[in-house]
């Protein structure tokens, strides 16, 4: 099974509000990292979160790690139409030896 | 600077055709991997290369798929013969570091329809 699970599978909202998606994983990691898929496009790596950090920032985005959880969150503040995408967590494992991905959030930005 | 590039973008073949998938990675990144986008099941690692050589190809589902590296600038995954159930998106996607310490570049993609 898959390592990374993502909720809720898809969000809708309106343009100018937040969105917040969840990321729950099984085992240890060395660092979680969310990727953006566009339509029909490849994945865009969007920020890595280290198993020793707890937040970090990039633009309007924020990402949390509860390691003691074994979750994190992305938070995309003041949302826009072209945040419209699927969301994916990739988690590296200490005792693996692959990055893998989540199922994905698919994030829709009503204008 | 160039991303990583696939090619072809598309390919519909039918069932038994040989499929040649292609990918240059960006230069001067050392690792490449293959991953396999389906609706039933994700994205899945099917194998990845550090410097050349293939260093994990546990994610290749059975011997009718192969993948060469024969230099940093090329990669190749083949499927033959090729399946209905082989349809997906197939993802190139290359990093500077090793496998799992860093971020990856994916490729456009190329999407297989098996007829």
């Amino acid at each position: 099974s898959q390592q990374g699970e993502e909720d809720p599978q898809a969000l809708s909202i309106q343009e100018g509000e937040n969105a917040t998606m969840n990321c729950s994983y099984k085992t240890s990691i060395n660092n979680l990292q969310w990727y953006r898929q566009n339509s029909g496009r490849g994945l865009v790596h969007l920020i890595l979160i280290r198993s020793n950090e707890r937040e970090k920032h990039s633009g309007r985005l924020r990402v949390t790690l509860d390691t003691s959880k074994k979750s994190s969150s992305l938070l995309i503040t003041a949302s826009r139409a072209a945040d419209t995408a699927s969301y994916f967590c990739a988690t590296d494992w200490t005792s693996g030896s692959r990055l893998t991905f989540g199922e994905g959030t698919q994030l829709t930005v009503n204008p | 600077d160039a991303g990583v590039i696939q090619s072809p973008r598309h390919e519909v073949t039918e069932m038994g055709q040989e499929v040649t998938l292609r990918c240059k990675p960006i230069s001067g990144h050392n690792s490449l991997f293959w991953y396999r986008q389906t609706m039933m099941r994700g994205l899945e690692l099917l194998i990845y290369f550090n410097n050349n050589v293939p260093i994990d190809d546990s994610g290749m589902p059975e011997d009718r798929f192969s993948a060469k590296m024969p230099n940093a600038s090329f990669s190749t995954l083949k499927i033959q013969p090729s399946e209905p159930r082989d349809s997906a998106v197939y993802f190139c996607a290359s990093s500077p570091t090793g496998a799992n310490t860093g971020e990856l570049f994916f490729g456009e993609g190329s999407r297989l329809t098996v007829l």
